[in-house]
């Protein structure tokens, strides 16, 4: 059964940083791995889907890369402003072929001014 | 291009009572799920409709949760009859087959 784990759980920073987030999968046998930003109370907002053939995906400040082999993806946000405060998830089709997703927990982002 | 629609948005009852709530997906999308999100954590997965067929429904606890998905365009996912665990976000997505998944607003079920 696949697990996904996100680290970290969460972070706090200053405007203008960079910001690496990760995402682990323990079945590297997968097709696509999808992106989420969800605001409280909210539904989810899909940022960003790689492909398993693709190794990054951008859009805009957003770049995420996919790492099969060992069972990783990582989302780069560039230069962070206070409106990228969210929580950040990731989601990664169950083992054994099917399309049936898996979410880690996410990671709660504050981006301070 | 209209998003996923869900009713109703908020919903309180109290613990053994019914309730139900209703999806409708993004318009050619053939996949719907139902996720169940708990305060803290990801979505999990209740069920998973591919047209009128069911993918995967491993995660619903079918002693008292029941979904259908009608002529395979909308679904309704009921509660019956609730307990206090059942506190949540119920959220509903949509996606072509295998593609990238579409959420709508969720419905926060909270049971007293």
């Amino acid at each position: 059964k696949q697990e996904v784990t996100q680290i970290p759980a969460a972070l706090s920073v200053p405007e203008g940083e960079n910001l690496v987030l990760n995402c682990s999968f323990t079945d590297s046998a997968i097709y696509n791995l999808q992106w989420f930003r969800q605001d409280p109370g909210k539904g989810l907002t899909s940022l960003l889907l790689i492909q398993s053939s693709q190794r990054e995906q951008t859009s805009g400040r957003l770049n995420a890369s996919l790492d099969k082999s060992s069972g990783r993806s990582t989302l780069y946000i560039a230069a962070s402003q206070p409106g990228d405060s969210a929580t950040y998830l990731c989601a990664v089709p169950q083992s054994g072929g099917s399309y049936i997703p898996t979410f880690g927990r996410g990671t709660s982002l504050i981006v301070h001014p | 291009e209209a998003g996923v629609a869900q009713s109703p948005r908020y919903k309180i009852i109290e613990k053994r009572q019914s309730v139900a709530f209703w999806c409708n997906p993004i318009s050619g999308h053939a996949t719907l799920y139902w996720y169940q999100q708990i305060l803290g954590q990801g979505p999990k997965l209740l069920i998973q409709f591919q047209n009128n067929g069911v993918v995967d429904d491993s995660q619903l606890p079918k002693d008292r949760f029941s979904a259908e998905r009608l002529k395979g365009v909308d679904s309704t996912l009921k509660i019956q009859p609730a307990k206090l665990e059942d506190s949540a976000v119920y959220l509903c997505a949509s996606s072509p087959v295998e593609g990238e998944q579409f959420f709508g607003p969720g419905t926060r079920l909270t049971v007293l």
